[in-house]
């Protein structure tokens, strides 16, 4: 069964930093998600995506966060400037067809900044 | 606003136990509803949904029943097994949030042999 896929599983960086985060979506979705659960809390969500451009986003997704989609199979999270608060596991989630009520959710990253 | 408020845990039963998960929702417009399972060291996956009132989901053995009049979605199962010990999510989502869940804190499932 197709799944998405994310890599690391986990990164530890040092604060001021720049990380990217990286997804594989499974192929035939066109819709794509990113997420983050800080430890202990709900899952949020930080950004959608489709036709290679954000269809939306939240509060949290600021400007030290952006998407994108380099090229036809990956999806990546950058992260401009980590903060300690930044630590979180993030999750990449896709659809199929359009903005459907199923999203198929990837193991997550767990990003570690210190 | 939409929201999900579900039971604190840890829930922790023995084998065979009876397991309710309780979950009650706010919501704008008419939302469809979800139960998310998160095993240790996975990502979420989607354990049963509802679209409509009064709708049953189900899977694995476990059921939840969208009960538009007490605006719930209890997550049930009649007997657990130490395979079920995870974090279980429920969650909301609707058009008008452009099909973005809502998901509440998670309620952590273990269970003893």
């Amino acid at each position: 069964e197709p799944e998405v896929t994310q890599t690391p599983s986990h990164q530890v960086t040092q604060m001021g930093q720049e990380v990217i985060l990286r997804c594989v979506p499974i192929s035939n979705h066109l819709y794509f998600y990113w997420y983050r659960q800080i430890l202990g809390q709900k899952v949020e969500f930080l950004v959608s995506f489709y036709n290679n451009e954000i269809s939306e986003k939240s509060e949290i997704f600021d400007d030290q966060f952006s998407v994108e989609r380099p090229d036809g199979s990956n999806f990546t999270l950058k992260i401009r400037s980590t903060k300690l608060e930044d630590s979180a596991m993030y999750f990449c989630a896709s659809g199929y067809p359009r903005a459907t009520d199923t999203q198929y959710f990837g193991p997550g990253t767990r990003l570690t900044v210190l | 606003g939409n929201s999900v408020t579900q039971m604190e845990g840890p829930v922790t039963l023995s084998e065979e136990a009876f397991l309710t998960i309780n979950c009650t929702y706010t919501a704008t417009g008419y939302p469809s509803l979800f139960w998310y399972v998160q095993y240790p060291g996975e990502g979420l996956q989607l354990l049963l949904k509802a679209t409509k009132a009064d709708d049953k989901g189900s899977n694995k053995g476990f059921e939840a029943t969208y009960r538009k009049e007490t605006t719930s979605f209890h997550l049930e199962k009649g007997s657990v097994q130490v395979s079920d010990s995870a974090v279980y999510f429920c969650a909301l989502a609707t058009s008008g949030g452009s099909y973005i869940p809502t998901f509440g804190r998670g309620t952590s499932l273990i269970v003893h042999p």
